[in-house]
């Protein structure tokens, strides 16, 4: 069976740090590329990242380009977040998404875990 | 990076057939056929239910459809049902190897 199991979320002052992981299980990791989505409270949902397979491409969205790094280690299954200079709009539940063969629908989600920026 | 444009709601009673729009541009969603489409109820993770503009994942029921006609793409549900009534997000992969959603739809089931 698929899963994917997110962690790491947490309450940090703006300007801090905070690192996600996410732990896969029920598929060949390494084949997928991996995605991490996020939803603020009452909101809708905003792309982040996206990292291939071997991890050799990364993609991010403008609103975290240069903050946020994603990546992956394919010999423990799991896609991590860092997430630097952490702002108030930052302030979501992040999900982590397998797709679907190929990239960019997703076909399994975490149940999310949320990230809280304030002071 | 903009969203793709939603309406915010739309209602149908049950039995009864309800279209969501999706609007991009030719940079995302008129561009590649990698629209799809995702049902999130309260308090849970979102669920696929139409990629590739049209295709449905295995266990989707066949009275979700979608399809696309320029830079808009849309999602049918026919036989409207009270288990429909969730948000509704589109996406589409864009020409800057992002991907973009559309701002979500609350459907209400009347």
């Amino acid at each position: 069976e698929v899963q994917v199991l997110e962690s790491g979320g947490a309450l940090v002052q703006p300007g801090g740090s905070l690192r996600l992981s996410c732990a896969a299980s029920g598929f060949t990791f390494s084949s997928y590329a991996m995605n991490w989505v996020r939803q603020a409270p009452g909101k809708g949902l905003e792309w982040v990242s996206t990292i291939s397979g071997s991890g050799d491409s990364t993609y991010y969205a403008d609103s975290v380009k240069g903050r946020f790094t994603i990546s992956r280690d394919n010999s423990k299954n799991t896609l991590y977040l860092q997430m630097n200079s952490l702002r108030a709009e930052d302030t979501a539940l992040y999900y982590c998404a397998k797709p679907l063969a190929g990239a960019w629908r997703f076909d399994y989600w975490g149940q999310g875990t949320l990230v809280t920026v304030s002071s | 990076q903009s969203a793709l444009t939603q309406p915010a709601s739309v209602s149908g009673s049950p039995g009864q057939s309800i279209t969501i729009s999706c609007i991009g541009t030719s940079s995302d969603v008129g561009g590649y056929n990698y629209v799809s489409w995702y049902q999130q109820h309260p308090g849970k993770a979102p669920k696929l239910i139409i990629y590739d503009v049209s295709n449905r994942p295995s266990g989707v029921s066949n009275r979700f459809s979608g399809s696309k006609s320029g830079n808009t793409a849309s999602l049918t549900i026919s036989g409207l049902q009270a288990e429909d009534e969730a948000d509704y997000y589109c996406s589409s992969y864009t020409s800057s190897d992002t991907l973009a959603f559309g701002g979500g739809t609350k459907l209400t089931v009347l």
